[in-house]
């Protein structure tokens, strides 16, 4: 069967600190890989996808981005965070349903 | 502008009850729909999911009605057990190599013993 895992599962970095969550797919091969983010009472964002090795597209312009060095890895990054990157960030692979991580909560102070 | 909609943020219904949950889209393209839960901290998880082509689909205590034409859908829960207390968002799909979801902003869901 599949599996999600993404980490770390909670942080707190200062801002203009970088940033790096990892997400890891098991048991299926190129799998469509997409992170979303859920800021405080609002609903989910898609921030990136990757459709497979390499190949990243941004949703919406920001501070963070996103890599894809694996089949099945896909990672959201930022060299410096700002105040406004606070949230619950999920990764999720899937096509006809997408499944989601544990999710990773960041507070950036 | 938000492609897909929760008008509702929050409901309260009593154990037993029906349940009935609110989502409406714009974008006639979409062809595909799902319904979400998620606890807090939680990542959501995938409750059930209903194809364009389709006006009902049912999972034991849950049914999904999608209305094309007034590009509407609700996600019907009988009977609504306290457990069933979460957050619940709808999403729609967009059908290119994407398949990425476009999700509502939610419905809060509380049912009382």
């Amino acid at each position: 069967s599949q599996t999600i895992h993404q980490w770390p599962a909670t942080l707190v970095q200062p801002v203009g600190s970088p940033l790096s969550l990892e997400c890891t797919v098991e048991g299926t091969s190129n799998p469509n890989l997409y992170w979303y983010r859920q800021a405080a009472g609002r609903g989910l964002q898609l921030l990136f996808y990757s459709v497979g090795i390499g190949q990243i597209s941004s949703e919406v312009p920001q501070n963070l981005s996103a890599s894809r060095p694996q089949d099945r890895q896909f990672i959201l990054s930022s060299k410096k965070l700002l105040l406004s990157d606070s949230g619950f960030y999920l990764c999720a692979w899937g096509q006809y349903t997408i499944y989601f991580g544990e999710g990773s909560w960041l507070t950036v102070v | 502008d938000q492609q897909v909609k929760q008008n509702s943020p929050s409901l309260s219904v009593q154990e037993g009850r029906i349940s009935i949950l609110n989502c409406d889209y714009t974008n006639s393209m979409f062809d595909y729909f799902l319904w979400y839960k998620k606890y807090p901290a939680e990542g959501p998880t995938f409750l059930i999911s209903i194809s364009s082509i389709k006006d009902k689909n049912e999972d034991g205590r849950f049914t999904v009605f999608l209305n094309k034409s007034a590009k509407h859908l609700s996600l019907h829960i009988v009977p609504s057990q306290p457990g069933d207390s979460a957050v619940y968002f709808c999403a729609a799909r967009v059908p290119d190599s994407s398949y990425k979801l476009i999700f509502g902003s939610g419905t809060r869901l509380l049912v009382r013993p």
